[in-house]
């Protein structure tokens, strides 16, 4: 069985402050990671994903996100946040075969001008 | 490219009516999916086709939900008869058999009277 959980529905940075949106995964198999992004009214976006190669995997929109295994982390990160960024966040697993997709109930990042 | 394809984009009906939706995945994507995202939660896989076939329809209420892929392209998911609870934004998604990432259309959003 594989799950992820999204700590922090909410999350308010400062324009040009760090994003740091926390994601842990439950799986009893080696996972594949997503972090998708969700504006207003539109459907999911991908920003990057983890398939089992570089443990730091960098995404569009200058995101990245690190797979820390001990930790059973999926951690998406920002150096500067931009207002543009300000959406809901969802990160999700499958196994390898790419079934069972399940996604977390998704943080909404607020940037303050 | 052209992306995934869904009408329509709003609906608004009254509880116990009929409703159905559509989805026109990209080009050449073997594999289906429909995802049911509740206000507030992350999207919940309904229903996954491999071509014509149902890969995984665990989590589809069969009492008065159905989807089919009849010439593997085109997919219909049809609520008969909708309930209060079923008022959320329908997400269809698809891929290339086997690829570890979807791709997202824009949903409908459907809101129950």
């Amino acid at each position: 069985a594989q799950s992820v959980t999204q700590l922090g529905s909410h999350v308010s940075v400062s324009e040009g402050a760090l994003v740091l949106l926390r994601c842990n995964y439950s799986s009893s198999v080696p996972p594949y990671l997503f972090w998708y992004v969700q504006y207003p009214n539109q459907g999911l976006q991908l920003l990057l994903k983890y398939t089992s190669a570089a443990t730091l995997v960098k995404g569009i929109n200058g995101f990245e996100a690190e797979f820390k295994k001990s930790e059973t982390s999926f951690h998406l990160t920002k150096p500067s946040a931009h207002m543009s960024d300000a959406a809901e966040y969802f990160c999700a697993v499958s196994s390898i075969t790419g079934n069972q997709f399940y996604f977390g109930t998704g943080t909404s990042l607020t940037v303050i001008p | 490219e052209a992306g995934v394809a869904q009408s329509p984009r709003y609906k608004i009906i009254e509880k116990r009516q009929s409703v159905a939706f559509w989805c026109n995945p990209i080009s050449g994507h073997a594999t289906l999916y429909w995802y049911q995202q509740i206000l507030g939660q992350g999207p919940k896989l309904l229903i996954q086709f491999q071509n014509n076939g149902v890969v995984d329809d665990s989590q589809l209420p069969k009492d008065r939900f159905s989807a089919e892929r009849l010439k593997g392209v085109d997919s219909t998911l049809k609520i008969q008869p909708a309930k209060l609870e079923d008022s959320a934004v329908y997400l269809c998604a698809s891929t290339w058999t086997g690829a570890d990432t979807q791709y997202f259309g824009p949903g409908t959003r459907l809101t129950v009277l």
